[in-house]
């Protein structure tokens, strides 16, 4: 059964960079059909797509984060990661690392993690 | 301010058929496949619709989608009380590169 676990701080200070690791169990991160993302979701509000890095490295980052997000993958540990330097306040969310079914015209998530949240605050 | 547009709610009574439509454009919608999430309160999102119309195992018969050009839509049969939850469509972005939720729709039942 496959399953994903986030961890790390929920507390981080503005300016400061967010880090998370998913540690995925039940599959191979290495798998050849799948990439791995994540996705947030700020206090009462919707869904946004952070990114998704395949087991080789290969990433495709939301454009209006671009700049300050990066999603390292470590293939020994079957895991991987989400930093987000300087962050703000409007960072605060609920973060979640799910595995994505990438094959276009299809990309999905199809399995969740069960979400960290993380406050930014002083 | 997101690209695929959905009402923020719909309701209907136990036993109704509640339909919520996604609203995009054709780098998007028109372009690739279109999937639905199911969100209960306090849960993280599922799996419920992918490849335009099709269900993963475990997922309801009562649940279907369906896409025509630019636009999709889940219907929900037989609606039932644990059907309460926020549903976002979402799908890959040519332009944008990269993948887009719809706003969200809460759905309650009455």
């Amino acid at each position: 059964q496959l399953q994903l676990q986030e961890s790390g701080p929920g507390l981080v200070k503005p300016s400061e960079t967010l880090s998370l690791t998913c540690t995925v169990s039940g599959d191979s991160i290495r798998s050849s059909v799948y990439y791995w993302g994540w996705v947030r979701q700020p206090p009462g509000k919707g869904l946004e797509w952070i990114g998704s890095v395949y087991y080789n490295g290969n990433t495709h980052y939301n454009l209006s984060l671009k700049s300050r997000v990066t999603i390292p993958v470590d293939t020994p540990k079957n895991q991987f990661s989400l930093k987000l330097s300087s962050v703000t306040a409007s960072d605060t969310a609920v973060y979640y690392c799910a595995r994505v079914r990438a094959s276009l015209p299809d990309w999905y998530f199809d399995y969740w993690g069960q979400g960290t949240l993380v406050t930014v605050s002083s | 301010q997101s690209v695929l547009t959905q009402p923020p709610s719909a309701s209907g009574t136990p036993g109704q058929t509640v339909i919520i439509s996604c609203s995009g454009g054709s780098s998007n919608i028109g372009s690739n496949a279109v999937n639905w999430y199911q969100q209960p309160p306090g849960t993280a999102p599922k799996l419920l619709i992918y490849s335009n119309d099709l269900r993963p195992s475990g997922v309801p018969f009562g649940f279907s989608g369906s896409k025509s050009g630019t636009s999709a839509s889940l219907a929900i049969s037989g609606l039932q009380s644990e059907d309460e939850a926020h549903y976002y469509c979402a799908t890959w972005d040519d332009s944008l590169n990269g993948y887009v939720f719809g706003s969200g729709t809460e759905v309650t039942v009455l």
